[in-house]
């Protein structure tokens, strides 16, 4: 089945400035990778997602990138608000998701 | 438009007991997905379900078993209950297979003691 690392675990950024989060995975077939984000205590809820078809998809402050090749994407936030500090994860799917581990994003003031 | 949403939000078991995690949405989605997520571990897939009458297991089924007699509910079982299923249980639903959205439910909170 699918294997999907994300890294880092966690990440502390200073407002304004620009979190990476990055993903890989091991199934050539996925074709469908979102981000979704997590408040504490809260759903998981999709920010962004991008398909096999596309390298790079672009929503105001937040990015992502696919490269097939390497079977990695990212994720791209930037100037970081208080707001976007939460759990993100990862997930790639051929016809069903599998998530990476989580990263714990806080913003600091 | 309720969307998805889980019955109870938190429940306190005791080893050995049993019960029912219901899961329902009004979106008329087809795919139905049951994970659990605990701390570092992410999402995993517990059971999900292709249509009405269908299921079929996920990266980790053992200690559960899942009914989707109607298609806006999606429904969970622990037969037997083990501490080792302390968990947040999430529902999910999307249109179709996974390269569609899927959209989650509140969560559940469980204890097994």
């Amino acid at each position: 089945g699918e294997n999907v690392e994300q890294h880092p675990s966690t990440l502390s950024v200073q407002e304004g400035d620009s979190a990476v989060i990055k993903c890989t995975y091991s199934d050539s077939a996925s074709n469908y990778f979102p981000w979704y984000k997590q408040e504490l205590g809260k759903r998981p809820q999709l920010i962004i997602d991008i398909r096999s078809n596309v390298g790079e998809k672009k929503d105001q402050r937040i990015a992502v990138t696919l490269n097939k090749t390497a079977k990695h994407f990212s994720l791209h936030i930037t100037e970081t608000q208080p707001e976007d500090s939460a759990v993100y994860f990862c997930a790639a799917s051929d016809y069903k998701l599998s998530f990476g581990a989580g990263t714990t994003v806080t913003v600091r003031a | 438009n309720a969307g998805v949403t889980q019955t109870p939000k938190f429940r306190v078991l005791k080893t050995g007991q049993s019960m029912t995690l219901l899961c329902a949405q009004d979106m008329n989605h087809e795919y139905m997905y049951w994970y659990r997520q605990d701390p570092g571990m992410g999402l995993r897939l517990i059971h999900y379900s292709v249509g009405e009458g269908t299921t079929a297991k996920g990266e980790v089924p053992d200690g559960y078993n899942v009914s989707r007699l109607k298609k806006q509910n999606f429904l969970l079982g622990l037969e037997s209950a083990a501490p080792s299923q302390t968990s947040v249980y999430f529902c999910a639903s999307s249109p179709g297979p996974g390269t569609d959205t899927q959209y989650f439910g509140p969560g559940t909170r469980l204890t097994v003691l």
